[in-house]
């Protein structure tokens, strides 16, 4: 089955940049999004179609993609940015894939 | 304000059945598909089904295949997901959430419902 490779862990200090990947064979043909949950609370899209930002989401949030591998950059990293991060796409078949999650620390 | 609010999680034994529910609010809700998504305790978000607009198509992750059906009523603005003969690996939080615009991605998320498959 199709799957999406994350690290486990980041961290970063604050006011730094953090950059979280995510690899997969068909992301060169298929969108990216990435979603941020924080503990006990249901997850929150930050960028959709590998790049584009939602409103109401922070411009320090943004996305890239190259090749298999799609980025998650946060510039400027706050305390409230402590989340876990999680990548998503499909497969050939459409079926929905989510990365296994990230977890950004900022110390 | 869009609200997705699930309901009918709790304690179910092995082998047994569950229907969560997933009101929906502050959208046209017949004009969304819909999705429910599941995180087992401690673990990360599992894409469970999908059903289109008008509820004429279905799909489902493998793991769920043949067990579980998702449905709605799009009368009363409700999402469904009728689970049958569960097991302990589908013990998790489930969310209902709204897909975007056919691009299976998640815009709006509802609080999750935890089911607990466990004798």
């Amino acid at each position: 089955s199709y799957e999406l490779t994350q690290p486990p862990s980041v961290s970063v200090s604050p006011g730094q940049t953090a950059r979280i990947t995510c690899s997969g064979d068909a992301l060169p043909k298929q969108y990216a999004y990435w979603y941020q949950q924080k503990p006990g609370q249901a997850p929150v899209l930050v960028i959709y179609k590998d790049s584009e930002r939602p409103s109401g989401i922070p411009e320090r949030f943004s996305g890239s993609s190259s090749g298999t591998t799609v980025t998650l950059t946060i510039s400027g990293v706050q305390a409230e940015d402590e989340a876990d991060y999680y990548c998503q796409s499909a497969d050939s078949s459409g079926t929905v894939v989510f990365g296994g999650g990230t977890k950004l620390t900022v110390l | 304000e869009v609200q997705l609010v699930e309901s009918g999680g709790g304690l179910v034994q092995p082998g047994g059945s569950l229907r969560l529910s997933c009101a929906a609010s502050g959208f046209t809700f017949s004009s969304y598909w819909m999705h429910w998504v599941r995180q087992a305790p401690g673990k990360g978000l599992v894409w469970v089904s999908r059903i289109n607009s008008d509820g004429s198509s279905t799909s489902y992750a493998d793991s769920v295949k043949g067990r579980f059906t998702i449905s709605r009523d799009n009368a009363k603005n409700t999402l469904y997901l009728q689970m049958n003969s569960l097991r302990a690996e589908d013990t998790a939080v489930y969310y209902c959430a709204r897909d975007r615009g056919g691009g299976d991605y998640f815009d709006y998320w509802g609080q999750g419902t935890l089911v607990t498959v466990s004798s």
